[in-house]
């Protein structure tokens, strides 16, 4: 069975920090896709960024940046410099190939918390 | 272009009720998905359509419900409900039905029942 694990329940930082959220994955398929969603207070979810399993090349996107290691299960998630604009909850994502099943198993979510 | 529209924004509802929720497609999607976000529970998965059929759905009562329409809009029912069903309902859709695919999610219904 999949699972994501958000073992971060909750993280403040200062603004201009930067912030690293943790994401762990378990699946026994060697084909599947990892997302990350921001949610603010609003409460739409955001997409943010997908990765494939095959694809293990880091990214950066202005001031965000991804890490997936597949030898550690692990796509994490870092914020450069961080913003009050930033504070919101994020998910991390796992979606699988196997079975009919297509939909999203997602981690409990971090808080991110950016103050002044 | 317009992204995933859910409506209505919020409902209240009493114990014992129906709830209808709607959800519009971004342009171009068949899938739509349905979540539900209880406090305390997280993002859980409801309900897969595509392509006017019900592909999958997670585990929840008979009593949740939905269809998608020619259009490929759809409609989630809460039939009976029950306190605990207070959440947001999420909509999502996407290009096609498959994994690969990202999900792009509306600004939800907020249920209350009490």
């Amino acid at each position: 069975a999949q699972k994501v694990t958000q073992a971060q329940t909750e993280i403040s930082v200062v603004e201009k920090e930067d912030v690293t959220l943790d994401c762990v994955y378990e699946t026994r398929d060697t084909t599947y896709y990892l997302f990350w969603y921001k949610q603010p207070p609003s409460g739409e979810l955001v997409f943010l960024i997908r990765r494939n399993s095959f694809d293990e090349q880091n990214e950066i996107s202005g001031r965000y940046s991804w890490n997936f290691q597949k030898s550690t299960s692990s796509f994490n998630f870092t914020i450069t410099a961080s913003q009050v604009v930033d504070s919101a909850v994020y998910f991390c994502a796992l979606s699988e190939a196997t079975g009919t099943a297509s939909k999203l198993t997602f981690g409990t979510g971090t808080r991110l918390q950016v103050t002044l | 272009e317009a992204g995933v529209t859910q409506s209505p924004t919020h409902l209240i509802k009493t114990r014992g009720q129906q709830a209808t929720l709607r959800c519009s497609p971004i342009s171009g999607h068949t899938s739509v998905y349905w979540y539900q976000q209880a406090l305390g529970l997280g993002l859980q998965f409801l309900l897969w359509y595509d392509e006017g059929e019900e592909r999958n759905r997670g585990n929840f009562p008979p009593r949740f419900s939905g269809r998608q329409f020619p259009n490929y809009s759809s409609e989630l029912n809460v039939n009976a409900l029950e306190l605990e069903d207070s959440a947001l309902y999420l909509c999502a859709s996407s290009f096609k039905g498959t994994f690969t695919d990202t999900q792009y999610f509306g600004p939800g219904t907020r249920l209350t029942v009490l």
